[in-house]
């Protein structure tokens, strides 16, 4: 069964507003990461996080991870129409070299 | 640099048709791994490539297949083609497994009839 798991399952929100994404994970992992998939298309990584981080940035990405809890949360600030798109997690597990993607997060933002 | 360049981009086939898709990764890339995509399964995982070896293989049946060159380009063929084989599928490389992100190539869209 797929690692991680996205909530919600879609968002809809207007333009300039912040959209926040969750992923639960069920084991230990050496790092999680964050991608972005337009429509059809190839998927893009946004940021990765270490086991040993809380919080990371990157521009209007805020990512934060909760190992006690193996929840991770995705913040986009400031939203843009651009920014519509699906939003995946995946966790890179501590065995194996396994690398598993969640269910994903459908995002509209509205102009 | 180059991005991940998978080929075809659309593939139509008959059901019972063999397909081949390939994958050339980010130059310096030794780690090329396969995805499944489709509405209803999500990304599912099909094998992962390093230095020519398979490391890890989804829960696929035999009928998919893969391998690794040793310029680390990868194909992955689907003999014997299903209906339910349509789906896109993704390619993706990464310079240090446990260490480093993706990088995904654009896919293959394939469609069986």
């Amino acid at each position: 069964s797929q690692q991680g798991e996205e909530d919600p399952q879609a968002l809809s929100i207007q333009e300039g507003e912040n959209a926040t994404m969750n992923c639960s994970y069920k084991t230990s992992i050496n790092n999680l990461q964050w991608y972005r998939q337009n429509s059809g298309r190839g998927l893009v990584h946004l940021i990765l996080i270490r086991s040993n981080e809380r919080e990371k940035h990157s521009g209007r990405l805020r990512v934060t991870l909760d190992t006690s809890k193996k929840s991770s949360s995705l913040l986009i600030t400031a939203s843009r129409a651009a920014d519509t798109a699906s939003y995946f997690c995946a966790t890179d597990l501590n065995t194996g070299n396994q690398f598993y993607f969640g269910t994903g997060t459908s995002l509209t933002v509205i102009p | 640099k180059a991005g991940v360049t998978q080929t075809p981009r659309y593939l139509i086939k008959t059901r019972g048709q063999q397909v081949t898709l390939s994958c050339s990764p980010i130059s310096g890339h030794r780690s090329v791994s396969w995805y499944q995509q489709t509405p209803g399964q999500g990304l599912q995982f099909l094998f992962e490539y390093f230095s020519e070896t398979q490391r890890n293989k989804g829960n696929f049946p035999g009928r998919f297949s893969g391998r690794q060159f040793s310029n680390s380009r990868s194909e992955m063929n689907v003999s014997t083609l299903e209906l339910g084989d349509s789906a896109l599928y993704l390619c993706a490389s990464r310079g240090q497994p446990g260490m480093d992100g993706y990088t995904f190539g654009s896919g293959t869209r394939l469609t069986v009839v």
